[in-house]
């Protein structure tokens, strides 16, 4: 199993320019979740979907856009990169939102927007 | 926000020494779990301990949660250099989930 997979693992944009960042689970999860980690500020959730079909808001949503495309794919998007959008992107999954089951994270994605 | 706080910040100590990284968060919570991640790369689940639960092991690894104190501890026994690594308390909050900003321990051989 590949566990949790992200590409790009590298990326730079230039400002105004749009990418999607692609993530997919083989673990038959329900729930996966996209985080941007900053230094000094932990993780913070972007996005999240409960379950095929579900999407919602985590604390720092503006400037995204998520698709759950299937059970096992989740993609981010940025329509219109800014600098403050430079960071390293996390993709997670859990067997289920409710319940405190783990997250399995992918190794990331670092996007650079100049 | 409810992002929870490690202390301390950064940790160094020796090999075979034991490690205590504290984390306080600020409303109440469903479950709190502890991560690694190494230099680089993807988040690992440690341990996690539920609400009404108040101490845990896993192997090398104790973890307490006061809720009166809104406060978790991760106590790492006889530290190896593999260990070397930032370390997160994650709270889980309704459908939220918040990572602390982390402590970042080094055992040095």
């Amino acid at each position: 199993n590949a566990g949790v997979t992200q590409t790009p693992k590298f990326q730079v944009l230039k400002t105004g320019q749009s990418m999607t960042l692609q993530c997919a689970q083989d673990m038959n999860h329900n729930s996966m979740y996209w985080y941007r980690q900053d230094p000094g500020m932990g993780l913070r959730l972007i996005y999240y979907s409960a379950s095929e079909g579900t999407t919602d808001k985590g604390e720092v949503p503006n400037g995204y856009n998520v698709s759950r495309l299937n059970k096992r794919e989740f993609s981010l998007r940025l329509e219109s990169a800014a600098p403050s959008q430079t960071s390293v992107y996390f993709c997670a999954s859990s067997k289920s939102l409710a319940g405190g089951y783990e997250q399995y994270f992918g190794p990331g994605t670092r996007l650079t927007v100049t | 926000s409810q992002q929870g706080e490690e202390d301390p910040q950064a940790l160094s100590i020796q090999e075979g020494e034991n490690a205590t990284m504290n984390c306080s968060y600020k409303t109440s919570i469903n479950n709190l779990q502890w991560y690694r991640q190494n230099s680089g790369r993807g988040l690992v689940h440690l341990i996690l301990i539920r609400s009404n639960e108040r101490e845990k092991h896993s192997g090398r690894l104790r973890v307490t949660l006061d809720t009166s104190k809104k406060s978790s501890s991760l106590l790492i026994t006889a530290s190896r250099a593999a260990d070397t690594a930032s370390y997160f308390c994650a709270t889980d909050v309704g459908n939220q989930f918040y990572f602390g900003t982390g402590t970042s321990l080094t055992v040095i051989p």
